[in-house]
């Protein structure tokens, strides 16, 4: 299986920041590479697919990049709604994995 | 827009079968285009995918390795409508267990069904 390494595991962050969370792979996955959003209670919302494309009717402050093994999900312009967990997933084979998550908090 | 509804039991005996089902709207589980796909969550576990169905000219299954003995995902097109069977369940099972639509991406995701394993 592949194993996708996310960091960090939390984040403490102001409101109009900018954040990073980064994700690896154990394996070139090319760019099958989706981030999702997770809300305390919900189910996960897809982001961003293929590395760095955007969802229909996702926030353009939301963005991916990268490929290979070594991908990065930015936020710019924090605002409090986006207290959430996020978390990178591949789909460049099966089992899809993911990663264990960023927990996302506002200072 | 799609929408998944998942229906069945929150508690589970040990050694019984677990049976959840995500029911359609808005799709077809024949599509072409997507798989439908089960995906349970655990804090021991975190976001852990079990698998997959879809059509392509026939019927395909992938299923993870660490359940591959004891799971079954099926359709109903007649209900639109597919299922998951996890056979000789351990209180290791109990999770929050999710179906989603992967079309580029797991795009559309149910409700969410807390399964407890216990006596």
């Amino acid at each position: 299986d592949i194993q996708m390494t996310e960091s960090p595991s939390s984040l403490s962050a102001v409101v109009g920041d900018r954040v990073t969370i980064t994700c690896q792979a154990s394996q070139d996955i090319s760019n099958h590479l989706n981030w999702y959003q997770q809300k305390p209670g919900k189910a996960p919302k897809l982001l961003i697919y293929g590395a760095s494309n955007l969802e229909t009717g996702v926030s353009s402050r939301f963005s991916g990049a990268g490929s290979g093994s070594d991908f990065t999900f930015t936020i710019s312009n924090l605002r409090p709604e986006d207290i959430a967990t996020y978390y990178c997933q591949q789909y460049h084979n099966v089992p899809y994995t993911f990663g264990q998550g960023t927990k996302l908090e506002i200072e | 827009q799609v929408q998944l509804q998942q229906s069945g039991p929150g508690l589970v005996r040990p050694s019984q079968t677990l049976s959840l089902t995500c029911a359609i709207s808005g799709d077809s589980v024949s599509s072409s285009l997507a798989a439908w796909n089960w995906i349970r969550q655990s804090p021991s576990r975190g976001l852990e995918w079990l698998g997959r169905t879809y059509y392509r000219s026939t019927w395909y299954n992938d299923y993870a390795v660490s359940v591959r003995s004891r799971i079954t995902i099926n359709s109903d097109t007649s209900k639109n409508q597919f299922s998951l069977q996890l056979n000789s369940v351990t209180p290791d099972d109990t999770a929050l267990y999710y179906c989603a639509r992967d079309h580029a991406g797991l795009d559309s995701w149910g409700q969410g069904t807390l399964v407890t394993v216990s006596s």
